[in-house]
């Protein structure tokens, strides 16, 4: 079945720290990602929508300088935190849709393992 | 709004016995929803998807869900539970935007 890579699984940094996460369709080609936000004990949040070769279509309240989303090809989106604090710490989980050759909508998202944010 | 809510935080039952975990939904028009699960520190796991057709959709893992329109309800079954069958489950309903909403999740405990 179709697999979403995401890494790293866990980073810890220090404060003002930029991270990036990776997210990969292995053997599809996903024209939209998504990147979604968990707290402990909680739903995912859609913090934005990314597209490749354009740009990403934020929630409101999400900052856009502060989570940078590049969608560069269609196996691959990136989210970089920049200059990381405290509060950044959660668990971000990637997901993308695997459209097919027919360009089928209702396939079901596909999502990656996540990746837990430590910032110190 | 279109939304879906999970009114239980807990489910609790034995090994054996047949769970539910409940999920309603608010949409308009026809609506799209789907359950997954989630264990400790991984990512979501799609179960199934109701899009249209019968009311009662087979997934994975022996769970199935029952799309009922009257009660706006979509929730998730299993015959006989598994100890293994413990994590978070979440309901979704997929927008006209093709993203995802969620609801809050329910926590699974299956005892032996």
């Amino acid at each position: 079945g179709a697999v979403v890579s995401q890494h790293p699984s866990r980073v810890i940094c220090k404060s003002g720290t930029s991270v990036k996460i990776e997210c990969r369709s292995l053997d599809f080609q996903a024209t939209t990602m998504f990147w979604y936000r968990q707290f402990p004990k909680q739903s995912l949040m859609l913090m934005a929508t990314s597209n490749e070769g354009s740009k990403a279509t934020y929630e409101q309240g999400v900052e856009k300088d502060k989570f940078l989303i590049n969608h560069a090809s269609l196996t691959l989106s990136t989210l970089t935190v920049t200059s990381a604090h405290p509060e950044d710490s959660s668990f971000y989980i990637c997901s993308a849709r695997d459209h097919g050759w027919s360009g089928n909508t209702n396939q079901p998202q596909h999502f990656g393992d996540g990746t837990r944010l430590s910032i110190l | 709004a279109q939304s879906v809510a999970q009114p239980e935080d807990q489910v609790n039952v034995a090994e054996g016995n047949p769970l539910t975990v409940k999920c309603t939904y608010s949409v308009s028009g026809n609506p799209y929803l789907f359950w997954y699960v989630q264990y400790p520190n991984r990512g979501l796991q799609f179960l199934l998807k109701y899009i249209t057709g019968d009311n009662l959709v087979k997934g994975s893992y022996g769970f199935e869900a029952e799309f009922n329109k009257s009660q706006t309800s979509f929730h998730l079954k299993k015959p006989s539970a598994l100890v293994s069958d413990s994590a978070l489950y979440f309901c979704a309903v997929r927008l006209l935007t093709h993203d995802m909403r969620f609801g809050a999740g329910t926590r699974l405990t299956v005892k032996p």
